[in-house]
């Protein structure tokens, strides 16, 4: 069954700083992998996934994301933290086992800004 | 191309009733799927259609249950609602079934169950 865990319910960083947002995941077979994020009282907007190209994602408004099949991660950094970055962010897995793709998110993180 | 939308934004409810809400997929999208958020969690998938027909199932009552119409738009049903009920109720629609498609998520309506 898939899996996926985020450390740490909130992040705080201060403007202009590395932001870095972790998830592991766990899975039987080569993963799905997928970022979200989710501003107040809004949907959830992709930022990027993973499909079995690139270990190396690169997804909207400066975010990237790093596959590492060893250890089970899929961590989103940004070298330089924006106050409109602050947000709820998502990390997601989906294997296709049973023959669907139905993800499976995580709790989520709520990043903090600072100016 | 406009994106996904949902009525009503906001809805509360009491405790044995029952709630109809919608959900507007982008034009030529095949498939809606529908999440529960509760407070402080991820998404939790509710069921799937595709063309109009059940495609999925998530660990969710019968009481739940769901419509997808030729003209793109969709419904939830929930059926003697919970306290546990009350969550941001998020729909998602994508072009088929393939994992590369996209799900454009619309922005939600907060469900609040008395």
């Amino acid at each position: 069954a898939q899996s996926v865990t985020q450390l740490g319910s909130h992040v705080s960083v201060s403007e202009g700083a590395l932001v870095l947002l972790r998830c592991n995941y766990s899975s039987s077979v080569p993963p799905y992998l997928f970022w979200y994020v989710q501003y107040p009282n809004q949907g959830l907007q992709l930022l990027l996934k993973y499909t079995s190209a690139a270990t190396l994602v690169k997804g909207i408004n400066g975010f990237e994301a790093e596959f590492k099949k060893s250890e089970t991660s899929f961590h989103l950094t940004k070298p330089s933290a924006h106050m409109s970055d602050a947000a709820e962010y998502f990390c997601a897995v989906s294997d296709g086992t049973g023959g669907s793709y139905i993800p499976t998110f995580g709790r989520g993180t709520s990043l903090i800004v600072h100016p | 191309e406009t994106g996904v939308t949902q009525s009503p934004t906001h809805l509360i409810k009491t405790r044995g009733q029952q709630v109809t809400l919608r959900c507007s997929s982008q034009s030529g999208h095949n498939t809606v799927s529908w999440y529960q958020q509760a407070l402080g969690q991820g998404p939790q998938f509710i069921f799937q259609y595709y063309r109009e027909e059940e495609n999925g199932r998530g660990n969710f009552p019968p009481r739940f249950s769901g419509l997808q119409f030729p003209n793109y738009s969709s419904e939830l049903n929930v059926n003697a609602l919970e306290l546990d009920d009350s969550a941001l109720y998020l729909c998602a629609s994508s072009l088929g079934l393939e994992m590369t498609d996209t799900q454009y998520f619309g922005p939600g309506t907060r469900l609040t169950v008395l």
